[in-house]
């Protein structure tokens, strides 16, 4: 079945440190795919997404890129601030069946130390 | 937007007690799922819903389990009787529509604990 895999956490970094989150998946067909981010004590939002091969997605300067030879969907920012400390879930939305129901990975924490 | 909205935000309860939880999700929505997340097992999808019809419920854990949605502007998700096992956060989300594509947003979570 679907699935997808990230590096565990937790993730610790200084501010203004580079960060790599890594993303695979398992699908058939072309899923879209999301990354996700929970802060504490809230519900998900959506960071940003990429809905086809070669596409990148990018939302407060974090970048992911479908890269469907890999399947990957690796997240990705220059420069870490503390605010972003949080939880980061990427996802895949299978393309095959009906509906937009979400398949997460198991989540990776991130913690960005002043 | 009030955004997806959740009822009640805690909930301590004993075992075999039933439970339900209650979901109103943004007006002109017609996707909503109902997600459990848990340290062991993280996000699972339990139940979602297509102009109020379930569509996929193959992830209720066990006849324990129900989900409704009576009308587009509610839902719940009810435990009976509730087991320790059960203690997670229920989230609840909605979206525009079934494509692939659609973000889906999400209400801030009930806590359940199981005594």
């Amino acid at each position: 079945g679907d699935s997808v895999t990230q590096m565990e956490g937790p993730v610790t970094l200084s501010e203004e440190a580079f960060l790599t989150i890594n993303c695979t998946y398992t699908a058939t067909g072309y899923p879209s795919l999301f990354w996700y981010v929970q802060y504490p004590g809230e519900g998900l939002q959506l960071l940003l997404k990429a809905t086809k091969a070669d596409d990148k997605g990018s939302n407060k300067g974090f970048e992911a890129t479908y890269r469907k030879e890999t399947t990957s969907f690796h997240l990705e920012k220059g420069s870490v601030q503390v605010s972003d400390s949080a939880v980061y879930f990427c996802a895949l939305s299978p393309s095959m069946e009906y509906g937009n129901k979400l398949v997460f990975g198991a989540g990776t924490i991130l913690r960005v130390k002043s | 937007d009030a955004g997806v909205i959740q009822s009640p935000r805690h909930e301590v309860t004993e075992m075999g007690q039933e439970v339900t939880l209650r979901c109103k999700p943004i007006s002109g929505h017609n996707s909503l799922f109902w997600y459990r997340q848990t340290m062991m097992r993280g996000l699972e999808l339990l139940i979602y819903f297509n102009n109020n019809v379930p569509i996929d419920d193959s992830g209720m854990p066990e006849d324990r389990f129900s989900a409704k949605m009576p009308n587009a502007s509610f839902s719940t998700l009810k435990i009976q009787p509730s087991e320790p096992r059960d203690s997670a956060v229920y989230f609840c989300a909605s979206s525009t529509s079934p494509s692939s594509y659609n973000e889906q947003f999400f209400g801030p979570g009930t806590r359940l604990t199981v005594l």
